[in-house]
């Protein structure tokens, strides 16, 4: 199946510094990346849908200059977590699609941010 | 609004089988996903619905009932290493997913 490569795997940052989370589409051309947020116990919530090219499109509640989307090619995908307090300690996972709408969305490994 | 609801927590013994139901209402519908998740880890894919019935693959089997808005995953044979959450996820019209909060299945000996 269609390979999404997350990383790094888990990050420790100081509080007020920034994070970079890459993802990418090792097989594919995925033209929809998603980026999810999961703290310990609940569901995976969807933070912003980013499309190729073009800016991404953020859930409500989630602050856009805070967390930074950036797709600028069909197989890389980063978000950028500015500012980092501990609230913002959390379990991040992409996921990448090609176009089609049955297709299913491939999970990164995911990535473990603990901020201190 | 849209919403998908699954039990929140389910016990199994081991070799039993065990289903796990999931209700939604979406504003429109372009297929069901079932994902396990082990702790700590992303989710993988299992299953995909888009027409009425029952998918057969390997121990697990998952059914669509679109006029009722419900489908369920059937896991047989269970083992230990089934242990994990699994995810009811539906593609709405504008093809996003909405994801259900999971349903933590544990198995006991």
């Amino acid at each position: 199946g269609a390979v999404v490569s997350q990383h790094p795997s888990r990050v420790i940052c100081k509080s007020g510094t920034s994070v970079k989370i890459e993802c990418r589409s090792l097989d594919f051309q995925a033209t929809t990346m998603f980026w999810y947020r999961q703290f310990p116990k609940q569901s995976l919530m969807l933070m912003a849908t980013s499309n190729e090219g073009s800016k991404a499109t953020y859930e409500q509640g989630v602050e856009k200059d805070k967390f930074l989307i950036n797709h600028a090619s069909l197989t890389l995908s980063t978000l950028t977590v500015t500012s980092a307090h501990p609230e913002d300690s959390s379990f991040y996972i992409c996921s990448a699609s090609e176009a089609g709408f049955h297709t299913e969305a491939f999970f990164g490994q995911g990535t473990r941010l603990t901020v201190v | 609004g849209q919403n998908i609801d699954q039990p929140t927590e389910m016990t199994a013994t081991e070799g039993a089988i065990v289903q796990i139901n999931c209700t939604y209402q979406t504003s429109g519908f372009n297929g069901l996903f079932w994902y396990q998740q082990h702790a700590g880890e992303a989710p993988t894919f299992l299953s995909y619905n888009v027409l009425d019935g029952l998918e057969e693959k390997g121990r697990f089997s998952s059914f669509l009932s679109r006029s009722k808005g419900y489908s369920y995953l059937l896991l047989k044979e269970l083992q230990m290493k089934d242990s994990a959450s699994y995810l009811c996820a539906v593609k709405d019209s504008n093809y996003q997913l909405i994801w259900g909060a999971g349903t933590k299945l544990i198995i006991k000996p």
